[in-house]
């Protein structure tokens, strides 16, 4: 079946230091999306990609989606502790159901 | 509601007991999922329900694990003669609608402990 898989599964930088983590997919997706949980929360949607090629940027976070539609990454440039938290991509194939990577983890050292 | 809402928040059973665990999706959302979030773990799929479709249920561990959406908004998770393994947080999301530019929106969870 159609997996999404995401690495690395911990990153632990020093504050001001970039961070990014991948997420690869066997098959062709429509669109993906990404979540943060903070520490005790719930997932919350940061963005969505759907066109090949596409790169969106939130302030200090970039995304992009893969020319083939199979990979994706998020970009942490100079990361603050607010960035700590667990990142999940999530994936569908003909905007259906959603597959979720398995997370990656990032703590931040002030 | 202004958003998912899940009940309890918090329940601790004997092992062997059955639970039920209760998400309200936001009104009109179509799709709903349940994911199992064991500690500091990711998200482990359960079962999917979108509009009337028969629901996808190739996340559920076992039999002992069911779920149901009434009228196609309300969905109960069962658990029934729960294990220690069973112990985590259960996660409801909804989206409006399966298609460019949803996304799925989050409870707050139930954390279930099996003692």
């Amino acid at each position: 079946g159609q997996q999404v898989m995401q690495i690395p599964q911990y990153q632990h930088v020093q504050e001001g230091e970039d961070f990014t983590t991948y997420c690869n997919s066997s098959t062709t997706l429509s669109n993906i999306q990404w979540y943060k949980q903070r520490p005790g929360g719930h997932p919350v949607f940061l963005i969505q990609l759907v066109k090949s090629g596409e790169v969106k940027k939130q302030k200090r976070l970039t995304f992009q989606f893969g020319e083939a539609k199979k990979n994706s990454s998020l970009h942490i440039t100079a990361t603050q502790t607010t960035d700590v938290g667990t990142y999940f991509c999530a994936g569908s194939k003909n905007f259906n159901k959603f597959y979720f990577g398995s997370g990656t983890k990032l703590n931040v050292k002030p | 509601g202004a958003g998912v809402s899940q009940s309890p928040s918090n329940k601790v059973t004997e092992k062997g007991k059955d639970v039920e665990l209760r998400c309200d999706p936001i009104s009109g959302h179509t799709a709903l999922y349940w994911y199992r979030q064991s500690l500091g773990q990711g998200l482990e799929f359960l079962i999917y329900f979108q509009g009337n479709s028969a629901p996808d249920k190739s996340g559920l561990p076992s039999d002992r694990f069911s779920a149901e959406r009434t009228g196609g908004s309300v969905s109960t998770l069962t658990i029934q003669r729960t294990q220690q393994e069973d112990s985590a947080v259960y996660l409801c999301a909804s989206i409006q609608s399966q298609g460019v530019g949803t996304e799925a929106f989050f409870g707050q969870g139930t954390r279930l402990t099996v003692v």
